[in-house]
């Protein structure tokens, strides 16, 4: 069965820092993978997905992953935090011809001035 | 053009009692999905709805019962309450089924079981 793994439940850095949040998936055959994230009392937002073609995704908000098959990992980056990007960040995969997303256990991203 | 909205934004219940939650899907969109998510945790897929019918379900019990209505709406139904079941609950929707399609979520239910 497909499953996704998330390191670090919490990841700290300074405004103005690197991002990396990093994302290992399980599946046997190729995923459709999904970076979503959530403010404080609020659903989830899409930031990016990768289904096909480039390996190398961009999104909302300055935030990119790519994708490593050979590694089997999505992680996702952003070269330059800033305060408003403190939030819960959530790597999903999605697999076959269905739509029922698989979801990590989340990264709590702290930021500090 | 509103989002997914979901109602109650909060609820409290006691353990053995029954709620219903409820999901508007965004215009355009057909295809409904549920998810809990547990405190500390991430979502888990309950099921989904596409022409009124449940086309997949997560491994949930079946004291969690849905239903589609005609414009597409939908709701979740939890019988038997248990302390468990208190989560967040999620609605998404999506232009259909397809496994390209973008799920949009609402802000969630909040169900705490005392």
């Amino acid at each position: 069965a497909q499953s996704v793994t998330q390191l670090g439940s919490h990841v700290s850095v300074s405004e103005g820092a690197l991002v990396l949040l990093r994302c290992n998936y399980s599946s046997s055959v190729p995923p459709y993978l999904f970076w979503y994230v959530q403010y404080p009392n609020q659903g989830l937002q899409l930031l990016l997905k990768y289904t096909t073609g480039a390996t190398l995704v961009k999104g909302i908000n300055g935030f990119e992953a790519e994708f490593k098959k050979s590694e089997t990992s999505f992680h996702l980056t952003k070269p330059s935090a800033h305060m408003s990007d403190a939030a819960e960040y959530f790597c999903a995969v999605r697999i076959g011809g269905f739509q029922k997303l698989v979801f990590g256990t989340g990264t709590r991203l702290l930021v500090s001035p | 053009d509103a989002g997914v909205t979901q109602s109650p934004t909060h609820l409290i219940k006691t353990r053995g009692q029954q709620v219903t939650l409820r999901c508007s899907p965004k215009s355009g969109h057909d295809t409904v999905s549920w998810y809990q998510q547990a405190l500390g945790q991430g979502p888990q897929f309950i099921f989904q709805y596409y022409e009124e019918e449940e086309r997949q379900r997560g491994n949930f019990p079946d004291r969690f019962s849905g239903h589609q209505f005609p414009n597409y709406s939908s709701e979740l139904n939890v019988n038997a309450l248990l302390l468990g079941d208190s989560a967040l609950y999620l609605c998404a929707s999506s232009p259909g089924t397809g496994t390209r399609n973008e799920q949009f979520f609402g802000p969630g239910t909040r169900l705490t079981v005392l």
